[in-house]
């Protein structure tokens, strides 16, 4: 097992409401990246945080937002939730050689 | 466009066999390159990395790279029942820290 813990494990919403899942990153690693990933699908990426900052984005709307905090945990925010985004969101931590850790995700349904 | 593909599968081998996975990638200039193995319903795990033409050789797992191609393969020798999982290759693509696969699901028969 990685030292990369995300909560809840499951999650159920109904469409429109808002969610917050949490990431604590593994042990001396300062960069955190949430995936998205669909059932049979490879995950996609939703967006990269480094020393608080966003350090990149996928192809996601900007009701997906972030946060890193100074112990290098993050936060992926989802608002108005929509059916499509019933998927495993999984939290990845790593140093700067980008080899990725990742948590044992949240499952969110959204009904 | 950052695509990297991957057959779908599956793929069976009998225990004792060699399995062997490839992947193409869509972008030239891309760097680093990663096999996960995701068991179902359990998140990815890294099982290689590789950064260089040619091969590297971890246990029982090879990974192949070869950039003027845009190939990937992942060999997996003396196969198990355990190793039957989806495999992942992921590659970084500008910006992006890493581009998946749709995955390959592999299945070894006792």
């Amino acid at each position: 097992e990685t030292g990369v813990t995300q909560s809840p494990t499951h999650l159920i919403k109904t469409r429109g409401q808002q969610v917050t899942l949490r990431c604590s990153s593994q042990s001396g690693h300062n960069t955190v990246s949430w995936y998205q990933q669909a059932l049979g699908q490879g995950p996609q990426f939703i967006f990269q945080y480094y020393r608080e900052e966003e350090n990149g984005r996928g192809n996601f709307p900007p009701r997906f937002s972030g946060l890193q905090f100074p112990n290098y945990s993050s936060e992926l925010n989802v608002n108005a939730l929509e059916l499509d985004d019933s998927a495993l969101y999984l939290c990845a931590s790593s140093t700067w050689d980008n080899e990725q850790y990742f948590g044992p995700g949240t499952r969110l349904t959204v009904t | 466009q950052k695509e990297v593909e991957q057959n779908s599968g599956p793929l069976s081998v009998p225990e004792g066999a060699i399995a062997s996975l490839n992947c193409t990638y869509s972008d030239r200039g891309s760097q680093s390159f990663f096999w996960y193995r995701q068991y179902s319903g359990k998140s990815p795990e890294l099982i290689m990395s590789i950064y260089s033409n040619g091969d590297k050789e971890d246990g029982r797992f090879t990974a192949q790279l070869n950039k003027a191609s845009q190939y990937v393969s992942l060999l997996i020798r003396d196969s198990q029942p355990s190793d039957s999982a989806t495999y992942l290759c992921a590659v970084t693509m500008g910006n992006t820290p890493l581009v998946f696969g749709k995955g390959t699901r592999l299945s070894v028969i006792a």
